[in-house]
């Protein structure tokens, strides 16, 4: 039962262009979400969160965009840079539940 | 550096040996979790302790593993008979609130 869905397992952006990643999730309940990004050998690194009571957050380049009715989330990266390239994984977490539901994650790789 | 660590980072062992992991959360976080990713998943819940009280379990999680937190500050996993399907990288992460996790580099076991 995957309850948050990465569906593109890769995704190719040129630099200097918009990286879109996008999630799925089927649990109502899910009311905090999350996105990771992993390089090879190391732990996931906290990126950017979003409350579902809000539909956008942004931090300097990353903005996440929700749409709870559509229960889809998705993270734009602009402008990308060569550094971006790296494993995006989205979360997500339920009101007083500690644990963090991860989607499969989408290797992006920014092109020169 | 005041990250999350743990140890070793690296475990090749023998069908039907144990294991044990360290965990050193951030010291300030009294939410410690343990997850495990297997290649092209995200990382999958195991447990989560609060201060030195287990207080969620994952069925991921089965009787021969065992998790302690014996005074609120380290963690250890230990893997008891261990089976190949054991291998995997085991994340740790540790939080101050119900929301971001941060995460240790991970200690990759590969069972032969």
């Amino acid at each position: 039962d995957q309850q948050v869905k990465q569906n593109s397992p890769s995704l190719s952006v040129q630099e200097g262009r918009i990286s879109i990643l996008n999630c799925d999730y089927t649990n109502s309940m899910f009311d905090y979400f999350l996105w990771y990004k992993k390089y090879p050998a190391e732990g996931p690194t906290f990126l950017i969160s979003i409350s579902s009571i809000k539909d956008k957050n942004e931090d300097g380049r990353f903005t996440v965009f929700l749409n709870k009715s559509a229960k889809h989330l998705s993270l734009h990266i602009v402008p990308s840079q060569p550094g971006d390239s790296a494993v995006y994984f989205c979360a997500a977490s339920t009101q007083g539940a500690q644990k963090l539901v991860f989607g499969q994650g989408t290797r992006l790789t920014i092109n020169p | 550096d005041t990250g999350v660590s743990q140890d070793p980072r690296h475990k090749i062992t023998k069908r039907g040996q144990n294991v044990t992991f360290r965990c050193d959360p951030i010291s300030e976080h009294n939410r410690l979790y343990w997850y495990r990713q297997t290649l092209g998943q995200g990382p999958e819940f195991l447990t989560y302790f609060q201060n030195e009280a287990q207080l969620e379990k994952s069925r991921l999680l089965s009787d021969r593993f065992s998790a302690e937190r014996p005074k609120g500050s380290f963690s250890t996993l230990e893997i008891q008979r261990t089976e190949q399907g054991d291998s995997a990288m085991y994340l740790c992460a540790s939080s101050d609130s119900y929301n971001e996790q941060f995460f240790g580099p991970g200690t990759r076991l590969t069972v032969l």
